[in-house]
């Protein structure tokens, strides 16, 4: 399979824990992105990866969160001292450099249950 | 601040019937316009990307259109079956960045 991949699909955390995300692209695609999802609404971007540089980081993105790709291959995405309000779909993606002509190709999600 | 807006925010509809799904957006400085589909919990599916330059894009029974002087876009949906019950999300993407800025989405139940 060469699509988008994420691990876990599915975590649930009590408050205050902290909790890391990976997501493994398209092989060879540069660009990765990622996004949160909350019920009922489009995505919202997070950050993105050029390689191993980040170039862009939403307002979103709290002191709480960092994301990392230290090789250009997969990136992680932690949060620490999780809040409820986190709950979330989070979201990668990926992208050649093809060009604005191609399309992002999303992962299935991680689903985050803050309790 | 680019603002992308759907409407209606959810459909339902009997098998057969062909469907307009409308998204517009405030700023039309953008590289291009893309359509999604999002089946519940899962991720989201590319159906139709636009650039700037071009008026519609079609596939299968699938068409979009759209108008960026007028900050408007179209998917319409031929012929619709129960399989095309998902949620649709259009989404741009504006210059100076490579983030994609995404509306609420269109809710999509067609019923046998």
């Amino acid at each position: 399979d060469t699509g988008v991949s994420q691990d876990p699909r599915h975590k649930i955390t009590k408050r205050g824990q902290n909790v890391t995300f990976r997501c493994d692209p398209i092989s060879e695609h540069n660009r990765l992105y990622w996004y949160r999802q909350t019920l009922g609404q489009g995505p919202e971007f997070l950050t993105y990866f050029q390689n191993e540089a980040q170039l862009e980081k939403s307002r979103l993105l709290s002191d709480r969160f960092s994301a990392e790709r230290p090789k250009g291959s997969f990136s992680t995405l932690e949060i620490q001292r999780t809040e409820q309000g986190d709950s979330a779909m989070y979201l990668c993606a990926s992208r050649g450099l093809a060009g604005t002509w191609e399309t992002q190709y999303f992962g299935p999600g991680t689903r985050l249950l803050v309790l | 601040k680019q603002e992308v807006t759907q409407i209606p925010a959810a459909l339902s509809v009997p098998e057969g019937e062909n469907l307009v799904l409308n998204c517009s957006f405030t700023d039309s400085a953008i590289y291009n316009l893309q359509w999604f589909r999002q089946d519940p919990g899962k991720g989201l599916t590319s159906l139709l990307l636009i650039q700037s330059s071009q008026r519609e894009q079609t596939s299968g029974r699938l068409n979009a259109s759209l108008d960026k002087s007028s900050g408007r876009s179209t998917l319409y949906i031929a012929a619709s079956q129960p399989g095309d019950s998902a949620t649709y999300l259009c989404a741009v993407s504006p210059y100076n960045t490579d983030k994609l800025i995404f509306g609420t989405g269109t809710r999509l139940q067609v019923f046998p």
